[in-house]
């Protein structure tokens, strides 16, 4: 039963770049969640998908932007990227849309120079 | 606005003593709760879930306490082992917002042999 994968494990980006980031969730799972975790906290809910559409969206702007295919699987893209965008990203699948616990993968380390 | 927080960033135990970790959150509507390890280089790990409408939930080795008068949320830890030193998270999900969960900034958690 495989987990939460995400790809790719490492980037390195410079500032105004654009980055596409990769999930495929839980076995079972049909929600999507992004999370942003800066270094030394905990992280911080970018925004959801479940059934190909944005749910619920955190404070953050529109540079921050994804989708979700149907095979559930998910993308986060940045645009325009900023020093301040370098944190692990995290995805997190869950089942359906009621409170259900959240799995997550091991991120994606991205370093913006 | 409101938020989770946690008393304290970390605690140090003896292998085999009991360790509690606390977390305090301010919104009080809302109705579900998770505890989550973090390893370093690892995403989250799922540890156990509460809803509101509980005081206690056992799992294995763990328990996690729920006093919703005071809007405090523990994790205990039975005979901490090695394998136990990670940093902590506990996370709330807001009323109206499914899977969003809300994250304090942690606690580390370090067993001394």
């Amino acid at each position: 039963d495989a987990g939460v994968t995400q790809s790719p494990t490492h980037l390195i980006k410079t500032r105004g770049q654009q980055v596409t980031l990769r999930c495929s969730p839980k076995s079972g799972h049909d929600t999507v969640s992004w999370y942003q975790q800066a270094l030394g906290q905990g992280p911080q809910f970018i925004f959801q998908y479940y059934e190909e559409e944005e749910r619920q969206r955190g404070n953050f702007p529109d540079r921050f932007s994804g989708h979700q295919f149907p095979n559930y699987s998910s993308e986060l893209n940045v645009n325009a990227l900023l020093l301040g965008d370098s944190a692990l990203y995290l995805c997190a699948s869950s089942w359906g849309q009621g409170d259900q616990p959240q799995h997550f993968g091991d991120g994606t380390r991205l370093s913006i120079l | 606005g409101e938020s989770v927080g946690l008393h304290l960033p970390t605690l140090s135990v003896q292998e085999g003593d009991n360790s509690i970790i606390n977390c305090a959150y301010s919104n009080s509507a809302s109705d579900y709760f998770i505890w989550y390890k973090q390893e370093s280089g690892k995403g989250p790990q799922f540890i156990i879930d509460i809803r509101s409408n509980m005081d206690k939930r056992q799992g294995q080795r763990v328990t996690v306490l729920l006093n919703k008068t005071v809007k405090h949320l523990s994790l205990q830890i039975a005979a901490t082992q090695p394998g136990d030193s990670a940093v902590y998270f506990c996370a709330e999900n807001p009323p109206l917002r499914n899977n969003d969960m809300r994250f304090g900034a942690g606690t580390r958690l370090t067993v001394k042999p």
